[in-house]
């Protein structure tokens, strides 16, 4: 089956510094990806759509200057936290659209980001 | 307005027997897909089963069945002969629109923390 790596699973950061989020389609060309933030035992809140070759879009109340979305390519998003705080320190998880296979969303392994 | 709700925050099942969670949604599209994953407590999101809004049947797959109910507005999943490695989260997600190449994002519900016990 289509397969999304993301990585790194796990990062842990000074408060400050920026981190950087890769979401891969390893097997099948993505045009469309999206980026949730899920809290410990909460919903996947959906942060951002990101389109190859265009802007992301965001959702409300999610700061654009804070997450750099980045889809330059069709297999490769990136999502930047910029200026990471300790509140920023969620799961972080990436979604792939493939255009044949649209009765299943493909999801990264998910990155725990730690601000300290 | 909630689009999925999951009013079960936590279910307990014996093992080998079978258990329900609910999910209702609420949309206006025609057009929508429903899914439902499985997140085990290492994060991954687990595809496990999908039903078209215009799908006549009942989708599915393995020991997971969805109990479409259109005219409720539920989608109910269905684990037959639970395991105990089925105890994770388990999410209702829907995904409105579905013509054309535009693609619509997943809304998700609240979840569901099953703990199967031997």
């Amino acid at each position: 089956g289509a397969v999304v790596s993301q990585h790194p699973s796990w990062v842990i950061c000074k408060s400050g510094t920026s981190v950087k989020i890769e979401c891969r389609s390893l097997d099948f060309q993505a045009t469309t990806m999206f980026w949730y933030r899920q809290f410990p035992k909460q919903s996947l809140m959906l942060m951002a759509t990101s389109n190859e070759g265009s802007k992301a879009t965001y959702e409300q109340g999610v700061e654009k200057d804070k997450f750099l979305i980045n889809h330059a390519s069709l297999t490769l998003s990136t999502l930047t936290v910029t200026s990471a705080h300790p509140e920023d320190s969620s799961f972080y998880i990436c979604s792939a659209e493939s255009d044949r296979r649209r009765t299943e969303a493909f999801f990264g392994q998910g990155t725990r980001l730690t601000v300290v | 307005a909630q689009k999925i709700t999951q009013t079960q925050p936590g279910m307990f099942v014996q093992e080998k027997e079978a258990v329900t969670l609910d999910c209702t949604y609420d949309t206006s599209d025609p057009s929508y897909g429903l899914f439902w994953y499985k997140q085990p407590s290492s994060g991954e999101m687990i595809f496990l089963i999908y039903q078209g809004s215009y799908d006549q049947q009942n989708a599915t797959e393995g020991r997971y069945s969805l109990n479409f109910q259109k005219a409720r507005k539920s989608a109910n999943l269905v684990i037959s002969a639970s395991q105990l490695g089925d105890s994770a989260m388990y999410f209702c997600a829907m995904r409105e629109g579905g013509s054309g190449t535009s693609y619509g994002k997943l809304t998700f519900g609240q979840g569901t923390i099953l703990t199967v016990h031997p």
